[in-house]
């Protein structure tokens, strides 16, 4: 069964703590995602990244930095933490492109609080 | 560029009752179109997509959807709620040749009372 796996469900953090979010995936994808999603705004997407070492700027990458040094795992990093990045987080995966659909495979999300 | 609107961020049936949940999408060429499901808690799942061939496409837990390229729909529907269906439902939008990076709508939460 397919599976992309987040390390934190949960986290606490404070005003300008650098915080690492993990995210991996087995299923061998090229496409992987970070959303945000908060209440009445739906999913909005902050990076994504195509293949080893590439990333791409969503919708809303200001305060974000993702890392791929691998092909299965993608970080996203807030360098400085800021109470408005309290949020649901969601890690997604896809296909390459050229074979793909579109089809999203999702983690379980990391709900971050930032004191 | 590709949009979606979901109509009503909540929509409250009895179960038992007809769920419908609408969606309407913009979009420069003959899209892809999905929906998802969120339970409390979880990340997304796929219910169903239409890509080509069939406009009524039928998903998981009975769900089924309908692409209306005239009306520029994907509603979805399931023929009689029950208290498991609570959930909050995305629809989204991709296009073939692009970026295959989809839109989403900003959600509708189904509630379903007994």
């Amino acid at each position: 069964d397919v599976k992309v796996t987040q390390s934190s469900r949960y986290l606490v953090k404070r005003t300008g703590e650098k915080v690492f979010l993990e995210c991996v995936q087995d299923m061998d994808h090229e496409n992987m995602f970070w959303y945000r999603q908060d209440p009445g705004l739906g999913l909005r997407l902050i990076y994504f990244s195509y293949d080893v070492k590439m990333k791409e700027k969503g919708d809303i990458p200001e305060g974000y930095s993702v890392s791929r040094e691998k092909k299965e795992r993608f970080s996203l990093i807030l360098e400085s933490a800021s109470t408005n990045q309290t949020s649901m987080y969601l890690c997604a995966s896809s296909l390459l492109a050229g074979g793909d659909t579109g089809e999203l495979f999702f983690g379980e999300g990391s709900r971050l609080t930032v004191l | 560029a590709q949009s979606v609107t979901q109509l009503g961020s909540h929509v409250s049936v009895s179960e038992g009752a007809l769920v419908l949940l609408r969606c309407n999408y913009s979009s420069s060429v003959p899209p892809y179109l999905f929906w998802y499901v969120q339970y409390p808690n979880q990340g997304l799942q796929l219910l169903l997509k239409y890509t080509t061939g069939a406009t009524l496409v039928k998903g998981i837990n009975g769900f089924e959807a309908e692409f209306k390229k005239s009306e520029t729909s994907f509603h979805l529907t399931k023929p009689s709620a029950h208290m498991s269906d609570a959930a909050e439902y995305f629809c989204a939008v991709s296009e073939p040749g692009g970026s295959y990076i989809p839109t989403f709508g900003r959600g509708t939460s189904l509630i379903v009372h007994p």
